[in-house]
């Protein structure tokens, strides 16, 4: 069955400290994987595709198809990227996508 | 440019009582159409999608439904809800083909 897995509910890092987000997922078709996130009071927005292998807010996130992985990494966090992130599989072919269970980002002063 | 919109924000009904929220996009045209549902530590959910007038997709069994009576406008709907109904409720919709989705507010529905 599809599934995305985040281990972490919560993560807590100091500001300056590097950051990875852990996602995991399963299914036996070509993976379209984005990264979702939501700031306090704002709706949930795309951070990222891995399609476009882009640096947004200096994360980057690199499809893995051997781990089935789609990690989110930033080298120095920042007190502004506190927030909710979820990691999402677009089944390929579908309209369908699967969310991960969210991981909390706190960073800290 | 394209709006979401979704009414009521929070929602305190009893059990078996029925529910109506309602999701409208403005600027765009036949949009794909999503709810999902945000449980606590269970992530996002998906529970209908809609690809035009008329056309749900059912993902999971369970005491909702959905209608799109409009071409932009999605309702989701129970003749009677259960507790297990409390959640948070998002929509959802993108331009077909296109690859991101964008959400509305959101509604908290808490069922008592």
């Amino acid at each position: 069955a599809q599934r995305v897995t985040q281990p972490e509910k919560l993560l807590s890092v100091f500001k300056g400290a590097p950051v990875e987000l852990k996602c995991n997922y399963s299914y036996s078709g070509s993976p379209e994987l984005f990264w979702y996130v939501q700031y306090s009071r704002q709706r949930l927005q795309l951070l990222l595709r891995h399609i476009s292998r882009e640096s947004i807010k200096g994360f980057t996130a690199d499809l893995n198809k051997g781990e089935t992985s789609f990690h989110l990494k930033k080298p120095f966090a920042q007190e502004e990227d506190s927030a909710m992130y979820y990691c999402a599989l677009q089944l390929s072919g579908t309209y369908k996508y699967i969310f991960g269970t969210g991981t909390r980002l706190k960073v800290l002063a | 440019s394209q709006t979401i919109h979704q009414w009521p924000a929070t929602l305190v009904q009893p059990v078996g009582s029925p529910l109506s929220l309602e999701c409208t996009v403005e600027g765009t045209s036949n949009p794909n159409l999503y709810w999902y549902r945000q449980a606590a530590g269970r992530g996002l959910q998906l529970l209908f999608y809609s690809v035009g007038i008329g056309q749900i997709s059912s993902e999971v069994p369970q005491n909702l439904s959905a209608s799109r009576p409009q071409d932009r406008q999605f309702i989701l709907s129970s003749k009677k809800l259960l507790l297990s109904d409390s959640g948070f409720y998002l929509c959802a919709w993108r331009t077909s083909g296109a690859y991101e989705q964008y959400f509305g507010p959101g509604t908290r529905l808490t069922v008592t």
